[in-house]
């Protein structure tokens, strides 16, 4: 089981603003992900990443943009937020091994947009 | 058609009882499935995973496999009002190499003391 950590847990921040949101695994897992979750709807990819210097876009497109420097760290950065992009941002990571296909989830961050 | 289909409920269970939790996917060659449990306001938190046909049983938790039928359950024996949650069904694309998951959109499930 994966130690994933995201911070901030909760962020209430004006339009305009630039953002970054951090999540960080203590496992050494090379594939990481961000999701997006409205409120009970599903869970859309966002992001993902199979290693350092390997970010790919997601099935839902988003005006946010990953970086993947080291292997434990992938942040979500928003340039310019704005309201369609409160949500709540869930990060994820995978064991590297061959066929292990299950997903650990960070406590998530919960970003509203005012 | 979605590639992940869950009743969205809510499935209302009787503490005690047998909770019974159903999810179909689309694509054929897809070959691993998993069972996410997510509470209100937090993240989802992994429960079940199953590769093969057939059953595997963890505690109170059995996941059924049916890959002809393109069908995988979740049994919850003896629910419990923890049990109450939204129970999310994910399934891996099978392009090989491709550790993406698809997720359903959930199953709400309330087990009344």
């Amino acid at each position: 089981e994966a130690d994933i950590y995201q911070t901030p847990r909760y962020l209430v921040i004006g339009t305009g603003k630039k953002i970054t949101l951090e999540c960080s695994q203590t496992m050494g897992h090379d594939k990481m992900y961000w999701y997006q979750q409205d409120p009970g709807m599903e869970l859309h990819l966002i992001h993902y990443s199979y290693g350092v210097n390997s970010t790919e876009k997601g099935d839902l497109s988003s005006e946010s943009t990953v970086s993947r420097i080291r292997t434990e760290h992938f942040p979500l950065t928003l340039e310019s937020a704005r309201p369609s992009h409160t949500s709540q941002y869930l990060c994820a990571s995978n064991p590297s091994a061959a066929g292990i296909y299950e997903q650990y989830f960070g406590p998530g961050t919960r970003l509203t947009v005012t | 058609q979605k590639e992940v289909e869950q009743n969205s409920g809510p499935l209302s269970v009787p503490e005690g009882a047998i909770a019974s939790l159903n999810c179909t996917y689309s694509d054929r060659g897809s070959q691993s499935f998993f069972w996410y449990r997510q509470y209100s306001g937090k993240s989802p938190e992994l429960i079940m995973f199953i590769y093969s046909n057939g059953d595997k049983e963890d505690g109170r938790f059995t996941a059924q496999l049916n890959k002809a039928s393109q069908y995988v359950s979740l049994l919850i024996r003896d629910s419990q009002p923890s049990d109450s949650a939204t129970y999310l069904c994910a399934v891996n694309r099978s392009n090989f190499g491709n550790e993406k998951l698809t997720f359903g959109t959930g199953t709400r499930l309330t087990i009344i003391p």
